[in-house]
């Protein structure tokens, strides 16, 4: 069983819906959670930084820790065809662990 | 601006030979890392660095060497033993205490073995 488990996808959605992005993961231990951004051919970007469990939202996203379940979530609302990417969860205690990533395409 | 410069963006390599990947950051941070990027796998940890003149091996280290002798530069050695380079190459830099703030991250350099 891997440490952090990501459906791969594809997802694909039409425009102005709503997105969940969603990781589980075995080690209780960790204690930081991210969510990345990767376009293709290019570095992955930090999207969300969350610490513990609860809630972050910044502008049409938000990442849920729910450390009891070992489950991670990212939202996007009102998806638009600049958020196609492939979507990276990572957690850490030290150690970053990284989901294998799901490509997420937004349909005009 | 801040951030992490990788070079060449392509790459290519011929069997048998060495090639090495260059990664540069002004971010002032200590610790760097790379990995390796396969469809479907992840980021896999090849080699990270918290300090200069130190570094340790990552989960996939095998046919890889690296060097930091200074604090800005992490130079990745894709030797003739790694079997299978044709990859993704991502390098990465971060605070100590590493899950503090996340990764930054460069643009990549994808290698391939012709």
């Amino acid at each position: 069983q891997k440490e952090v488990e990501q459906d791969p996808g594809p997802l694909s959605v039409p425009e102005g819906a709503i997105v969940s992005l969603n990781c589980t993961y075995s080690n209780s231990a960790f204690q930081y959670f991210m969510w990345y951004r990767q376009y293709s051919r290019k570095g992955p970007e930090l999207l969300m930084y969350t610490y513990s469990s609860g809630n972050k939202e910044d502008g049409r996203f938000t990442a849920q820790v729910d450390k009891s379940s070992k489950y991670i979530s990212l939202f996007i609302r009102d998806s638009q065809p600049s958020d196609s990417a492939t979507y990276l969860c990572a957690m850490s205690t030290g150690d970053m662990r990284f989901g294998a990533g799901t490509r997420l395409t937004v349909k005009p | 601006d801040g951030g992490i410069t990788q070079s060449p963006k392509y790459l290519f390599r011929k069997e048998g030979q060495n090639v090495t990947l260059s990664c540069e950051q002004n971010l002032n941070h200590d610790a760097m890392y790379w990995y390796r990027q396969d469809p479907g796998q992840g980021l896999r940890l090849i080699y990270y660095s918290q300090i200069v003149n130190d570094f340790q091996k990552g989960d996939i280290a095998e046919g890889y060497s690296v060097s930091r002798e200074k604090k800005e530069s992490f130079p990745l050695t894709v030797t003739s033993a790694q079997k299978n380079p044709t990859a993704f190459y991502l390098c990465a830099s971060g605070t100590q205490g590493v899950g503090s703030s996340g990764y930054t991250f460069g643009s990549g350099t994808r290698l391939t073995v012709v």
